[in-house]
């Protein structure tokens, strides 16, 4: 089985400063991994995503992530956050035996102007 | 392109009442599936289906009972709802390529008084 957790619960900054949200995979097989945003009264809506190949995944928004196996991490970064970011974010993984997403316990972004 | 939708988008019920979400989904996917959302504790996978004609049990099942009769419809039902079923519920629907992500309706929020 997988799990993932996420180390923030809450992440507060400023406009236009750098950010980095932090996630953690346990896993015994080969994972996909995933970074979704949910904005006020919304669904989830993906982000990015890893599935192999170059670590470093480019995403919507301006938004990257960098895969690192000897580490199981998947963190999520921006370097210039914007107002309009402010979000939860949920980190999730799958695998190639089974196709069941798990989800960390999302991070609260907050922008502050 | 309607994607995934849940109806309806808000409910409030009685104790002890019974009720049906209707989750419909038009890309043609084989997995489907049915979360909650609550604070601070990330999305907790109700119940799945990996094809027409099948159920199966994620982590927070009790409760909750599922059909899958048509490929593109996934129904979760409350048969007796407790106040502890008050939450924000999501179905999301997935292909069977490994490397796709989960796509997520708007939402269903329950109230239970």
């Amino acid at each position: 089985a997988q799990s993932v957790t996420q180390l923030d619960s809450q992440v507060p900054v400023f406009e236009e400063a750098p950010v980095e949200l932090r996630c953690n995979y346990s896993s015994s097989v080969s994972v996909y991994l995933f970074w979704y945003v949910q904005y006020p009264n919304q669904g989830l809506q993906l982000l990015l995503k890893y599935l192999s190949g170059s670590t470093l995944v480019k995403g919507i928004n301006g938004f990257e992530a960098e895969f690192n196996k000897s580490q199981t991490s998947f963190h999520l970064r921006k370097p210039s956050v914007h107002i309009s970011d402010t979000a939860e974010y949920f980190c999730a993984v799958t695998s190639n035996t089974g196709n069941q997403f798990y989800f960390g316990t999302g991070t609260s972004l907050t922008v502050i102007p | 392109n309607a994607g995934v939708t849940q109806t309806p988008k808000f409910r409030v019920l009685k104790t002890g009442q019974s009720m049906t979400l209707l989750c419909a989904q038009d890309m043609n996917h084989e997995y489907m599936y049915w979360y909650r959302q609550d604070p601070g504790m990330g999305l907790r996978l109700i119940h799945y289906s990996v094809g027409e004609g099948t159920t199966a049990k994620g982590e927070v099942p009790d409760g909750y009972n599922v059909s899958r009769l048509k490929k593109q419809n996934f129904l979760l039902g409350l048969e007796s709802a407790a106040p502890s079923q008050t939450s924000v519920y999501f179905c999301a629907s997935s292909s069977t390529e490994y490397n796709t992500e989960a796509f997520f309706g708007q939402g269903t929020r329950l109230t239970v008084v």
